[in-house]
């Protein structure tokens, strides 16, 4: 089992450019999870799905769009890229509703906005 | 908004001494669960406490849960430099939200 893979594990974009940072898992879990870490901030919940074509907005969601076409993927997009979402990004799966069992995380992708 | 917060910031004890990091949070909870960070790596759950529940263990941790107090404890026994790492606390709040809530870590420092 590979867990939870997110790729790229780096990138730099200019402002105002695009791009979708792709997350897969292979636990057949339910729930998916997209964080942002930034220093001094904790992780913070952009968007999340409780199933296979569903999304829901989290904490800070402005300016990131979520699909969940297939039960095991869980796509970011940003559409036009802001110094502001230079930050490091997770994903995380759970079997079932959070709480009840625990996430696994993604080894994060590491992104540059400039 | 942070739900956690840990305490302290950042630790730096010697190998085999005991390691303590406390989480407070603010609301009413389900459970509360902490998570170590290697350095550029992601978060992997350590243990979960339910509200029910005043302690648990799981080799070298012990956490403790104080809803009184809405205070939190995590214990590195026999500490190890591969124990060298952030740790977080995490909750669940149990007014129908199911989002986990981060809070801002702990860095832990072993020296050899």
């Amino acid at each position: 089992n590979a867990g939870v893979t997110q790729t790229p594990k780096f990138r730099v974009l200019k402002t105002g450019q695009s791009m979708t940072l792709l997350c897969a898992q292979d636990m057949n879990h339910e729930y998916m999870y997209w964080y942002r870490q930034d220093p001094g901030m904790g992780l913070r919940l952009i968007h999340y799905s409780v199933g296979e074509g569903t999304t829901a907005k989290g904490e800070v969601p402005d300016g990131y769009n979520v699909s969940r076409l297939k039960k095991q993927n869980f796509l970011l997009g940003l559409e036009s890229a802001a110094p502001s979402q230079t930050s490091v990004y997770f994903c995380a799966s759970s079997l079932t509703r959070v709480g009840a069992t625990p996430l696994h995380f993604g080894n994060g992708t590491r992104l540059t906005v400039t | 908004s942070q739900q956690g917060e840990e305490d302290p910031q950042a630790l730096s004890i010697q190998e085999g001494e005991n390691a303590t990091m406390n989480c407070s949070y603010k609301t009413s909870i389900n459970n509360l669960q902490w998570y170590r960070q290697n350095s550029g790596r992601g978060l992997v759950h350590l243990i979960l406490i339910r509200s029910n529940e005043r302690e648990k263990h799981s080799g070298r941790l012990r956490v403790t849960l104080d809803t009184s107090k809405k205070s939190s404890s995590l214990l590195i026994t026999a500490s190890r430099a591969a124990d060298t790492a952030s740790y977080f606390c995490a909750t669940v709040s149990n007014f129908g939200n199911e989002k986990l809530t981060f809070g801002t870590g702990t860095r832990l420092t072993i020296i050899p």
